[in-house]
């Protein structure tokens, strides 16, 4: 399995607050990606990084951030939470662009009151 | 705009059986697909993957099937056992891109 750890894996909050999620690997890998589940819609791209501090918007990003100060880890944040954030979601690393697989971590289960 | 398609929400196969899950795309520029498994609170697990210059490809007793002129792929599972009952999602993945994009699902039950 690869070395990918979420954190926290569970959360509950309110509307209106920041929250910020993590994604650890020790894989060394260079991609590193966001997504979200949510019934009907299946797995749906947030941000994803490149390298340390090059990241980019995917196809729901509005009103997440995300950071990357380091290899190994992977920020999202949601500035200032809403119940349409409740979701599940799940970090991803890949070794190289394009013909690589994507592994990806246990998930974080958030919701926003 | 919905560019992978997984039409059927779920299927039921008898074990023994073969299962086969499909999937649709509309980009013409994909050139990688995979398949992923995921289980109930857990991350999704690859599966398999094929290159659009291929139109097989197989693993076990998984197989997956391209059509690039239909731009249709198949995931074949022979014979399906009651473990492979899960949620299989398909993705595919464009020429030059870092990103997946991924079909909503489909829920595979095998009956024991």
């Amino acid at each position: 399995d690869a070395g990918i750890t979420q954190s926290p894996r569970h959360k509950v909050t309110e509307t209106g607050t920041p929250v910020t999620l993590r994604c650890h690997q020790t894989e060394n890998h260079r991609y590193m990606y966001w997504y979200r589940q949510d019934p009907g819609h299946g797995l749906r791209l947030i941000h994803y990084s490149y390298g340390v501090k090059d990241t980019d918007k995917g196809e729901v990003s509005d009103g997440y951030s995300v950071s990357r100060s380091k290899t190994e880890d992977f920020l999202l944040t949601l500035e200032s939470a809403t119940s349409s954030q409740t979701s599940v979601y799940f970090c991803a690393i890949s070794r190289d662009r394009g013909s690589y697989e994507q592994y990806f971590g246990p998930g974080t289960r958030l919701t926003v009151t | 705009d919905q560019q992978v398609k997984q039409n059927s929400p779920s299927l039921s196969v008898q074990e023994g059986r073969i299962s086969i899950l499909n999937c649709d795309y509309t980009n013409s520029m994909f050139d990688y697909f995979l398949w992923y498994k995921k289980y109930p609170a857990e991350g999704p697990t690859f599966l398999i993957s094929i290159s659009s210059i291929k139109d097989k490809n197989e693993d076990g007793r998984f197989t997956v099937f391209l059509n690039k002129s239909a731009k249709h792929l198949s995931l074949h599972i022979v014979p399906s056992q009651p473990g492979d009952s899960a949620v299989y999602f398909c993705a595919a993945s464009a020429v030059g891109t870092y990103k997946y994009i991924f079909g909503t699902g489909t829920r595979l039950k095998v009956l024991a």
